[in-house]
């Protein structure tokens, strides 16, 4: 079955810290890729989503590139903010059918100090 | 535009005890997913719904869990009995269309089982 697995936390960096979080899947189709947030105390919210190879995509700075090849979809941001702070999720939908329910990672919890 | 709707928001039970949960979800969108989160996990897809049917119910503990969706709007899951195992927090989420399309999460309700 589908899988993602995403490394494991907490990270913790320094503000204005180069961000990587290393996430890789295992899907039997042509899955569409995405990365959710936690924020503390908040719900899960998209960050941002890939739906074919080669694509990139990004919001608030963050980027991540969906590549075949390696199986990877890697967030990263150039520079990180205090705010950044929370539980990163990187998930892939592999819709058959119409079921295009998400498979999670475990999730990062990313902590930025000042 | 108002969210994802649920309630409650906590829930404490003993084992062997019924429980029951509701979401509302965003206006106008006809797919409703109900995931369970186990703290330390990713989320887990329970069942989707398209408007009033079910498209995938595959990883639903169908001796336990039950959910409906009447009038393809506000969707209720249930478990009865409950077990230890099943403390997580349960979350709701809708979108718009099928696949590509972002899913909204509610806040979840999270379910203590004693």
């Amino acid at each position: 079955g589908d899988s993602v697995t995403q490394m494991e936390g907490p990270v913790t960096l320094s503000e204005e810290a180069f961000l990587t979080i290393n996430c890789t899947y295992t899907a039997t189709g042509y899955p569409s890729l995405f990365w959710y947030v936690q924020y503390p105390g908040e719900g899960l919210q998209l960050l941002l989503k890939a739906t074919k190879a080669d694509d990139k995509g990004s919001n608030k700075g963050f980027e991540a590139t969906y590549r075949k090849e390696t199986t990877s979809f890697h967030l990263e941001k150039g520079s990180v903010q205090v705010s950044d702070s929370a539980v990163y999720f990187c998930a892939l939908s592999d819709s058959g059918g119409g079921a295009d329910g998400l498979t999670f990672g475990k999730g990062t919890h990313l902590i930025i100090q000042p | 535009e108002a969210g994802v709707a649920q309630s409650p928001r906590y829930k404490i039970i003993e084992k062997r005890q019924s429980v029951a949960f509701w979401c509302n979800p965003i206006s106008g969108h006809a797919t409703l997913y109900w995931y369970q989160q186990i703290l330390g996990q990713g989320p887990k897809l329970l069942i989707q719904f398209q408007n009033n049917g079910v498209v995938d119910d595959s990883q639903l503990p169908k001796d336990r869990f039950s959910a409906e969706r009447l009038k393809g709007v506000d969707s209720t899951l249930k478990i009865q009995p409950a077990k230890l195992e099943d403390s997580a927090v349960y979350l709701c989420a809708s979108s718009s269309r099928g696949a590509y399309n972002e899913q909204f999460f509610g806040p979840g309700t999270r379910l203590t089982v004693l």
